[in-house]
């Protein structure tokens, strides 16, 4: 079975700075996407940015990037200039590209990011 | 697009008695659908995975019997809480998916409190 770990549970950051998070996972598998969700206080969950683990090439998405170590299964988010908007809970996700596997997403347990004006 | 919408949003039931929380695709056709329950500062855990026209697939440690699951149409999935009782206070998620999509689309949550 997967794993997902994000050692951070709080993280803070000053407006208009940048905040890494960490997420480390666990898989056998060599096929799979990975995620990061932001839940407002709303508690929408929103879809941050995605990785397939095939592509080598780091996903961004405007002010959001990642930096996806295979080898090291690690999956970690940038948040470039960061907005007052940004402060939510930031979980990073594990999919398998299998659909024999359900389709089920994996969490982590969740980074509470605050922003500081 | 994909819109995902739960209903109701919050609902207060008393001990013993069962809850239904419908989850709705409003423009896509679900093949499958995910839900999840979250305890507050906690992370999302699945607790069933429902595919139309078939029975749901219960996680370990998910009582099949207390959180009935229906899947009936391509854009309609419940979730009964049967005699629900004080620790099936939470915040339960859906989400849905179609088939070939990588992404599964979240619905807003409904918050259940049993007194």
């Amino acid at each position: 079975a997967q794993t997902v770990t994000q050692s951070q549970p709080e993280m803070s950051v000053q407006e208009a700075e940048t905040v890494t998070l960490s997420c480390t996972y666990d898989t056998s598998e060599s096929d799979y996407y990975l995620f990061w969700y932001k839940q407002p206080p709303s508690r929408q969950m929103i879809l941050v940015i995605r990785q397939e683990a095939y592509k080598q090439q780091n996903a961004t998405e405007n002010r959001f990037s990642v930096n996806f170590q295979k080898a090291a299964k690690s999956f970690s988010l940038k948040i470039s200039d960061s907005q007052l908007g940004d402060a939510a809970m930031y979980f990073c996700a594990y999919r398998s590209y299998n659909n024999n596997a359900g389709n089920m997403l994996t969490f982590g347990g969740g980074t509470r990011l605050m922003v500081k004006p | 697009g994909a819109v995902v919408s739960q209903h109701p949003s919050w609902v207060i039931c008393k001990s013993g008695t069962s809850v239904k929380i419908e989850c709705r695709s409003l423009d896509f056709q679900a093949t499958t659908m995910f839900w999840y329950r979250q305890f507050p500062k906690q992370s999302l855990m699945l607790m069933a995975t429902s595919n139309e026209g078939s029975k749901a697939t219960y996680e370990q440690g998910v009582e099949k019997d207390k959180f009935l699951i229906n899947h009936a149409s391509l854009t309609l999935s419940t979730l009964t809480v049967t005699s629900a009782h004080p620790e099936d206070s939470s915040f339960y998620i859906c989400s849905a998916r179609w088939a070939g999509t990588r992404e599964q689309y979240f619905g807003p949550g409904t918050r259940l409190t049993v007194t």
